[in-house]
């Protein structure tokens, strides 16, 4: 059974880079598209970007010019980088795997994309 | 981007109940709308995929409906385990959005 394990700095100053990675064990790491989702404290959910079994990158526009996601298949993982972190970037970090799931239905054909997997979450506090 | 809102925010209810939890996309997703279940202090779980195809694993009591631009999440006999937070979230485009979350309270 796939998991997702992530570590990364907890306490970051403003003006630093967040830095996490999250491992992907006992299952396979590619042809999924992996995802990074944040949660400020008492709020909801915030989807930040992914990246796709090509290597391509999506990323929500409200981060896009801060924020870098990568992959390294040969070692299952992949990467968050936010630049020029605020107060305002204080959150739980989740990473995600999506997974793509085609479905014939009454003759259409659908390709299906959900959040089936995810890590437990870091705890990312910025404060001076 | 676009736009999810749920209703409603909160919600009591006891063990036993029927609750509904409503979703409205601000364009059309058509059926790729998904909901998810967050415990406290946990990360949030699959529970439905394409507005009504329960995730494997996931009790039948939970249902899904709609497309367009309103789809529901039913419970149809609430559990302990049931009171939680919901998010709709749709998967029609990028950036992904989820919906403000609906708290189930006992």
């Amino acid at each position: 059974q796939v998991q997702l394990q992530q570590w990364g700095a907890g306490l970051l100053k403003p003006s630093e880079t967040l830095s996490l990675t999250c491992g992907v064990y006992g299952g396979s790491f590619s042809g999924y598209y992996w995802s990074w989702i944040r949660q400020p404290p008492g709020k909801g959910l915030e989807w930040i970007g992914k990246i796709d079994p090509s290597g391509n990158t999506r990323y929500n526009p409200s981060l896009k010019s801060r924020l870098t996601i990568s992959e390294d298949p040969s070692n299952n993982q992949f990467s968050l980088k936010l630049n020029s972190v605020t107060a305002a970037d204080t959150a739980v970090y989740y990473c995600a795997r999506e997974r793509e799931h085609y479905s014939d239905i009454s003759g259409y054909s659908y390709y299906f994309y959900y959040l089936d997997v995810w890590g437990k979450g870091t705890t990312v506090t910025v404060s001076s | 981007d676009i736009q999810m809102t749920q209703s409603p925010s909160s919600l009591s209810a006891s063990v036993g109940d029927r609750v509904t939890i409503t979703c409205r996309a601000s364009q059309s997703v058509t059926v790729y709308l998904n909901w998810y279940q967050q415990s406290p202090g946990q990360a949030p779980k699959l529970l439905i995929y394409g507005a009504s195809t329960l995730q494997s694993g996931v009790p039948p009591r939970f249902s899904g409906s709609g497309s367009g631009t309103d789809f529901t999440l039913n419970i149809s006999s609430l559990h302990p385990e049931d009171f939680a937070t919901y998010y709709c979230q749709q998967s029609y485009g990028t950036p992904r959005t989820f919906g403000q979350g609906t708290k189930l309270e006992i």
